[in-house]
């Protein structure tokens, strides 16, 4: 238990559907981040929130849609997308982001395992 | 550009030690650090170093060489539970961690 909680685990969809991704974390912390992580690929940054104010946005295609209404919750609001999309989506926290950051140290839920058929 | 190379894949035998390599080019350097990630799992954090030189934690020890852009993860009397990726990330001059693309551990009996 990482105190970082998604749901749901697993989601199948088709590449008409809307569905969404969710993420809370118990832990008190300030920043939240999207990663998605391929296999035998890097973790990649989508976005990271920072006192529920988003800092980063990596390229990210607009079929994804991030919401942060509130330090503790981050949302991932998926729309028409590609069976490339297809990955493991991990949310995490940490105390800040960047320079507020005091070590770094990331705090990943178990993540949602997405196919898009 | 920034690159964190790690090995693929490695395999051992349960009670041995591994050492598992993370090298590293990246727009400056603000610490490293190595997650485990058990299949299906959360990665969890193990180690951060900043400054050159071994940080013991228990059966595990975490290596830093600045000047070389290196750092290992060794691992001591392995038990099957440590069967799992290792992720090594470089915090650059932006604060931005930079991963690499893991390494899975097999352990055998």
């Amino acid at each position: 238990e990482t105190g970082v909680t998604q749901t749901p685990r697993h989601l199948v969809m088709g590449m008409t559907n809307k569905k969404s991704l969710k993420c809370e974390q118990h832990l008190g912390h300030n920043a939240m981040y999207w990663y998605k992580q391929s296999a035998k690929k890097p973790l990649e940054l989508m976005f990271v929130y920072n006192f529920k104010e988003q800092t980063e946005n990596n390229s990210v295609p607009s079929r994804f849609s991030p919401e942060c209404p509130n330090s503790s919750h981050l949302f991932l609001h998926l729309h028409t997308l590609q069976p490339e999309d297809s990955a493991l989506y991990l949310c995490a926290s940490s105390e800040g982001s960047g320079r507020a950051s005091v070590t770094g140290e990331l705090f990943f839920g178990e993540g949602s395992r997405l196919t898009v058929l | 550009g920034q690159n964190i190379d790690q090995p693929t894949e490695m395999t051992a035998t349960e009670g041995a030690i591994v050492q598992i390599n993370c090298t590293y080019q990246t727009s400056g350097f603000n610490g490293l650090f190595w997650y485990q990630q058990h299949a299906g799992e959360a990665p969890t954090f193990l180690s951060y170093n900043v400054l050159d030189g071994l940080e013991e934690k228990g059966r595990f020890s975490s290596f830093l060489s600045r000047s070389k852009g290196y750092s290992y993860l060794l691992l001591k009397e392995l038990q099957m539970k440590d069967s799992a990726s290792y992720l090594c990330a470089v915090l650059d001059s932006n604060y931005q961690l930079i991963w690499g693309a893991g390494t899975k551990l097999i352990i055998k009996p």
